[in-house]
């Protein structure tokens, strides 16, 4: 089946540090991939996404490109923010038909 | 954009007793609604996907007697945690797939119930 390996966290950092989180994916198909975010008290948000194999997904500063040769999807950000304290999801989907639901990554706190 | 609203945000029930948990699209329609349980390492696990006008889905190891599902219109669904244990206490997260947003790719979440059974 589908599944997301993303790398166990916490990971702490200094601010404006350089940051990545990993990512990599197990599909039968060609999924979608997805980076969402959940703040402190909050719910998940969708940070960015990519839909085919090279596509850069990108958002406030986060990119992440789809590579089907590692099939992977690693989220980065050049210069990491207090405000970026959260906790980072990796996810796919495969199709767009109304029934398929997103399969999470385990998840990543970044602090 | 797409809003989903999920009520209650928090609850604090007595063993044994049973939990409903709505979630509603206030400005879409949603013929499917997925249900998501988060542990406390952070993982969010999907337990079923909730069909408009039929049975849910469960996901292997997902007990339907006990986490009840109802999707009886395009804008509601519920789940019911019945006889709740102290085990089944977490965080429940529902999401609505709107399928004509194609900036997200139509899943939008809720902000997700905290119940704690005591």
């Amino acid at each position: 089946g589908n599944s997301v390996t993303q790398m166990e966290g916490p990971v702490t950092l200094s601010e404006e540090a350089f940051l990545t989180i990993n990512c990599t994916y197990t599909a039968t198909g060609y999924p979608s991939l997805f980076w969402y975010v959940q703040y402190p008290g909050e719910g998940l948000q969708l940070l960015l996404k990519a839909t085919k194999a090279d596509d850069k997904g990108s958002n406030k500063g986060f990119e992440a490109t789809y590579r089907k040769e590692t099939t992977s999807f690693h989220l980065e950000k050049g210069s990491v923010q207090v405000s970026d304290s959260a906790v980072y999801f990796c996810a796919l989907t495969e199709g767009n038909q109304a029934g398929t639901a997103l399969i999470f990554g385990k998840g990543t706190t970044l602090s | 954009g797409a809003v989903v609203s999920q009520h209650p945000s928090r609850v604090i029930c007595k063993s044994g007793t049973s939990v409903k948990i709505e979630c509603r699209s206030l400005d879409f329609q949603a013929t499917t609604m997925f249900w998501y349980r988060q542990f406390p390492k952070k993982s969010l696990m999907l337990m079923a996907t909730s069909n408009e006008g039929s049975k849910a889905t469960y996901e292997q190891g997902v007990e339907k007697d006990k986490f009840l599902i109802n999707h009886a219109s395009l804008t509601l669904s519920t789940l019911t945690v019945t006889s709740a244990h102290p085990e089944d206490s977490s965080f429940y997260i529902c999401s609505a797939r709107d399928v004509g947003d194609r900036r997200s790719y139509g899943y939008t979440f809720g902000s997700g119930t905290r119940l704690t059974v005591v």
